[in-house]
């Protein structure tokens, strides 16, 4: 199946620093990407869709300008947590629909980040 | 709101039991509905999925959900389970807005 790389795999900062988080797609061209946060015994829930050369959208409730999402090219999505907090600290999780290759989705490995 | 309800948190089985987990889920549209597996320390794997057609779908290693829809649901069964299954399960949805809808997972141990 598809690949999707997500880096790093964990971090520690410190509390009012910022971190990017990368999300690309290996083999494959995805226009859209979706960014999910985890909190444990919790389900995935959707932070934003990130769509190639626009703007993304986000869900209800995420504060865009403290999750900076960019979608510059077909294989590479990032998200920055700008001014991280400690209630920052999750797991994040990024997936890619492969461009026209319908509705499945492929998932990263995950970002367990950690806000000191 | 589109929604999907999984009704076991934390499963534990012996080897060789069958294994059914609930998936429910709210939304009165077409529906495309998934299974995805999370083994320990690794990525978000597909099961198995749901578009149209035969409602009973069959997946990888040997596990298979049927789409009922007069009761909004999607459960994932296997009839004989094995330690390695040992995951997290998660179902999950599209709606018509494009976008995956998660359940909360189910934790499933198996013990040899």
């Amino acid at each position: 199946g598809a690949v999707v790389s997500q880096h790093p795999s964990w971090v520690i900062c410190k509390s009012g620093t910022s971190v990017k988080i990368e999300c690309r797609s290996l083999d494959f061209q995805a226009t859209t990407m979706f960014w999910y946060r985890q909190f444990p015994k919790q389900s995935l829930m959707l932070m934003a869709t990130s769509n190639e050369g626009s703007k993304a959208t986000y869900e209800q409730g995420v504060e865009k300008d403290k999750f900076l999402i960019n979608h510059a090219s077909l294989t590479l999505s990032t998200l920055t947590v700008t001014s991280a907090h400690p209630e920052d600290s999750s797991f994040y999780i990024c997936s890619a629909r492969e461009t026209g290759g319908g509705t499945e989705a492929f998932f990263g490995q995950g970002t367990r980040l950690t806000v000191v | 709101a589109q929604s999907v309800s999984q009704h076991n948190h934390h499963v534990i089985l012996s080897e060789a039991a069958s294994l059914e987990l609930g998936c429910n889920y709210s939304y009165g549209g077409t529906v495309n509905l998934f299974w995805y597996v999370q083994y320990p320390g690794q990525h978000l794997q597909l099961l198995l999925k749901y578009f149209s057609g035969d409602p009973l779908v069959k997946g990888i290693k040997g596990f298979e959900a049927e789409f009922i829809k007069s009761k909004f649901s999607f459960n994932l069964r296997k009839p004989s389970v094995q330690w390695s299954d040992t995951a997290e399960y998660f179902c999950a949805v599209i709606a018509r807005d494009d976008k995956i809808i998660f359940g909360k997972g189910t934790r499933l141990h198996i013990l040899p």
